[in-house]
């Protein structure tokens, strides 16, 4: 049974580009939520996703935008990317509405030279 | 959001027990959970916790009190395979599923 699974493992890029990072959920789950975790802090929410729509969003700008499909993969875009973006990128997934534990995948380091 | 507050950093010895403290602002709160993170990997689940006691799984049991907004988690029989990060997250009440409100980790060295 595959828990969740993330590419790329590790991203460079420069400011100004932007970036698509993909996730696909454990096995049974359906939602996906996405987490940034910059060095020596914890996760931050960015945003959910549950059959297809965007449910819940933390505190970031418009430049970070997602997508479901509908195998409940995900994908988290960054556009116009900032020195500032370079963090941890974490999807995590669980099953329905219920608020238990997540199931993080290992993470996408991105780096912005 | 949650306010979550925890300690940095921890040290221990091997064989030595330590608990991690955490606080959390109360209004709205639904649930605390801990989470370990190794250094690269991701973060895997600990403990959840709802009611207010101690729940208690091996060498691992995490505390909670609502009315002070206080939890903390237990380590016992430290190992060095125990050293890393230990996430304090809360969830809120009105949050759809998957919204975490995360701490900053407290990073614990276990030293032989």
């Amino acid at each position: 049974d595959a828990g969740v699974t993330q590419s790329p493992t590790h991203l460079i890029k420069t400011r100004g580009q932007q970036v698509t990072l993909r996730c696909s959920p454990k096995s049974g789950h359906d939602t996906v939520s996405w987490y940034q975790q910059a060095l020596g802090q914890g996760p931050q929410f960015i945003f959910q996703y549950y059959e297809e729509e965007e449910r819940q969003r933390g505190n970031f700008p418009d430049r970070f935008s997602g997508h479901q499909f509908p195998n409940y993969s995900s994908e988290l875009n960054v556009n116009a990317l900032l020195l500032g973006d370079s963090a941890l990128y974490l999807c995590a997934s669980s099953r329905g509405q219920q608020n238990e534990k997540l199931f993080f995948g290992s993470g996408t380091q991105l780096s912005v030279l | 959001g949650q306010n979550i507050d925890q300690p940095t950093e921890m040290t221990a010895t091997e064989g030595a027990i330590v608990q991690i403290n955490c606080t959390y602002q109360t209004s709205g709160f639904n649930g605390l959970f801990w989470y370990q993170q190794h250094a690269g990997e991701a973060p895997t689940f600990l403990s959840y916790n709802v009611l207010d006691g101690l729940e208690e799984k091996g060498r691992f049991s995490s505390f909670l009190s609502r009315s002070k907004g206080y939890s903390y988690l237990l380590l016992k029989e430290l190992q060095m395979k125990d050293s890393a990060s230990y996430l304090c997250a809360g969830s809120d009440r009105g949050s759809t599923l998957g919204r975490l409100y995360f701490g900053r980790g407290t990073q614990l060295t276990v030293w032989p």
